[in-house]
């Protein structure tokens, strides 16, 4: 049950679009299209974002987007805006049924 | 509005128990997988533990299996995690948290979290 792989940050002036990306394994990300992922801004608890690696929750901009290739999904934010600053995480269901989530990656809005 | 209130958390020593709770309203209880995450201070989410809509079935991450026991009473619409042989790598804010849909392993409503500090 190792972590998924996120950068630990990324940054991006306001207007502009970044991606997070996620890594796994064939035992998570690579075998189900069940990849989400979730903003945490802090001392608050994490809001979902993304579903099923492309699906966005009913309130969610379109300004985020999924995606997944392989072993690697990705978060994509465009048109930045100042209160997309926060930590985001990816999560994938696993072939043992269990669920993993990856390290966190801060997002700075410069 | 779906709400998920836990409660539970205390400062315990190394080697305790406790056991927290999540109290659900909002939704059918019934109908939906829930689990437990947690996020020890300063770092990331850690998922915990699941208990399927019936909890005729459970998992858990192999950092807790054997000490940790999830369950959960229709009656009481609640949720609960058995935290057994504690150590300080416990130490974390615990959130509840409802599966969006069966099997798809997504979260779609979190609580606010309880605390829980294993110290001496």
């Amino acid at each position: 049950q190792s972590a998924l792989t996120q950068p630990a940050s990324v940054s991006g002036s306001p207007g502009q679009s970044i991606t997070i990306s996620c890594t796994g394994t064939s035992s998570d990300v690579g075998s189900y299209d069940y990849v989400s992922w979730y903003q945490q801004h802090p001392g608050k608890a994490p809001k979902l974002m993304i579903y099923e690696v492309s699906n966005r929750p009913s309130g969610v901009s379109n300004r985020f987007s999924g995606s997944k290739s392989g072993n690697t999904a990705s978060l994509t934010i465009s048109g930045l805006q100042a209160e997309d600053e926060a930590d985001y995480y990816c999560s994938s269901y696993t072939t043992s049924s269990t669920l993993v989530f990856g390290g966190g990656t801060k997002l700075t809005v410069l | 509005e779906v709400q998920l209130v836990e409660s539970g958390g205390v400062v315990v020593q190394p080697g305790g128990s406790l056991r927290l709770s999540c109290a659900a309203s909002g939704f059918t209880f019934d109908d939906y997988t829930m689990h437990w995450v947690r996020q020890a201070p300063g770092k990331g989410l850690e998922w915990v533990s699941l208990i399927s809509w019936d909890g005729g079935s459970t998992n858990y991450a192999d950092s807790v299996k054997g000490r940790f026991t999830i369950s959960r009473d229709t009656s009481k619409i609640s949720l609960y995690l058995q935290l057994n042989s504690l150590t300080t790598e416990d130490t974390a804010l615990y959130y509840c948290a409802k599966e969006g849909v069966v099997g798809k392993g997504f979260f779609d409503y979190w609580g606010q979290g309880t605390l829980v500090t294993v110290s001496s």
